[in-house]
């Protein structure tokens, strides 16, 4: 079963300091997406990506955000200045339009 | 604004009993719904999804889809233990490969 790839598993960071986020998708799939879900709360949507730009984000993804594929098969979301509420679980999902596949996470604590 | 709703929960069953989970949603043109588990502190794994109205079955697994109540359930069918976990329902409004919308999530408890 193929699978989604995110590292690192969990990061502490200060706050304002800068993160990214990694994300190998499966490679025939051509849509990415970055979720997070804070401790107890829903999975909330970020933003899509698609044929190298975003294709929609949401209201949380503010100028603080930004997400790239820099190299054709990494994706990454980059946080610049890292905020207490920016502490929760990141999830990439990628899809060719048969169901979303996401990765196994990672855990940002910020402190 | 586009929303899922679920039950939180949790719903307790015993094992070897039919699990029912419900979800509705708000928005007539949704197109795609799936269903996720999640265990704790782990990603949501997709178990399935579902596009047109009536059922679909798979394994132990069988979703409905009712498009005209806007209502969405999965059933398990012969539960176990190992079915423990939340539940989160999710849509896919507008078509395409459009974002996904979750639902809270019903946490779902198999007792032996």
């Amino acid at each position: 079963e193929p699978e989604v790839t995110q590292t690192p598993s969990h990061q502490v960071t200060q706050m304002g300091q800068e993160v990214i986020l990694r994300c190998v998708p499966i490679s025939n799939h051509l849509y990415f997406y970055w979720y997070r879900q804070i401790l107890g709360q829903k999975v909330e949507f970020l933003v899509s990506f698609y044929n190298n730009e975003i294709s929609e984000k949401s209201e949380i993804f503010d100028d603080q955000f930004s997400v790239e594929r820099p190299d054709g098969s990494n994706f990454t979301l980059k946080i610049r200045s890292t905020k207490l509420e920016d502490s929760a679980m990141y999830f990439c999902a990628t899809t060719r339009g048969d169901g979303y596949t996401f990765g196994s996470g990672t855990r940002l604590t910020v402190v | 604004q586009k929303e899922v709703e679920q039950n939180s929960g949790p719903l307790s069953v015993p094992e070897g009993a039919i699990a029912s989970l419900n979800c509705t949603y708000s928005d007539r043109g949704s197109q795609s719904f799936f269903w996720y588990r999640q265990y704790s502190g782990k990603s949501p794994e997709l178990i399935m999804s579902i596009y047109s109205n009536g059922d679909k079955e798979d394994g132990r697994f069988t979703a409905q889809l009712n498009k005209a109540s806007q209502y969405v359930s999965l059933l398990i069918r012969d539960s176990q233990p190992s079915d423990s976990a939340t539940y989160l329902c999710a849509g896919s409004f507008s078509g395409g490969y459009n974002k996904l919308i979750f639902g809270a999530g019903t946490r779902l408890a198999v007792h032996p």
